[in-house]
């Protein structure tokens, strides 16, 4: 298996601009978790999915930020519009039966 | 509430010499643990976990980690540092009595590790 895939690996973005995070999880898992990393905050978890449904998004900042997960096999994260302060790594993990979670390489945001 | 307490923010070994990562946990029922380690610039690998069973637990790279219910702890150990084993580890637990649907992680702030030649 290839493991947790996330594109881009890098975005570079201009403030106000729309910003779309993607995530294809490992075939079979039915958890799929958008994570943000920063050294000021350290990792935290935005969002959740059970079998594509929305369970927690109580760690979404504010409504600039979205997720959908339309099917099994792909999630997207989108911030719109981006501030400097949406500046971080964003992972996508994905779990088999809630236990252990795979985390993808991420993707490194920043935004001027 | 549920939380995770990693009191070092940074341990510092001698290659050779048996490393321990400290974390101790709260929650209302049983726990799942787990531990997570980050190498610069990639995602976070899983390194073991506790469910249920014996209360020592080896996982991937020669690491281990003991359950102790009566000090709500999940230490992180290795009898035998290697300078590869310098990175960042997370512990993490998920509270079982509620689980149902809940998948959610606590995680711990990070302990950097750095094994010195």
């Amino acid at each position: 298996d290839a493991g947790v895939i996330q594109s881009p690996r890098h975005e570079v973005t201009e403030m106000g601009q729309e910003v779309t995070l993607r995530c294809k999880p490992i075939s079979g898992h039915n958890s799929l978790f958008w994570y943000r990393q920063t050294m000021m905050r350290g990792l935290e978890l935005l969002i959740y999915f059970n079998n594509n449904v929305p369970i927690d998004d109580s760690g979404m900042p504010e409504d600039r930020f979205s997720a959908k997960m339309p099917n099994a096999s792909f999630s997207t994260l989108k911030i719109q519009p981006s501030e400097p302060r949406d500046s971080a790594v964003y992972f996508c993990a994905s779990s088999p039966q809630g236990h252990e979670q795979y985390f993808g390489p991420g993707t490194r945001l920043t935004v001027t | 509430a549920q939380s995770v307490a990693q009191p070092e923010d940074q341990v510092n070994v001698a290659e050779g010499n048996p490393l321990t990562v400290k974390c101790t946990y709260s929650v209302s029922g049983n726990p799942y643990l787990f531990w997570y380690v980050q190498y610069p610039n990639r995602g976070l690998q899983f390194l073991l976990k506790y469910i249920t069973g014996d209360n020592l637990v080896k996982g991937s790279y020669g690491f281990e980690a003991e359950f102790n219910k009566s000090q709500t702890s999940f230490h992180l150990k290795k009898p035998s540092a290697l300078v590869s084993d310098s990175a960042l580890y997370f512990c993490a637990v998920r509270e079982v009595y509620n689980a149902g649907n809940n998948r959610k992680l606590i995680w711990g702030l990070g302990t950097s590790l750095a094994v010195n030649p």
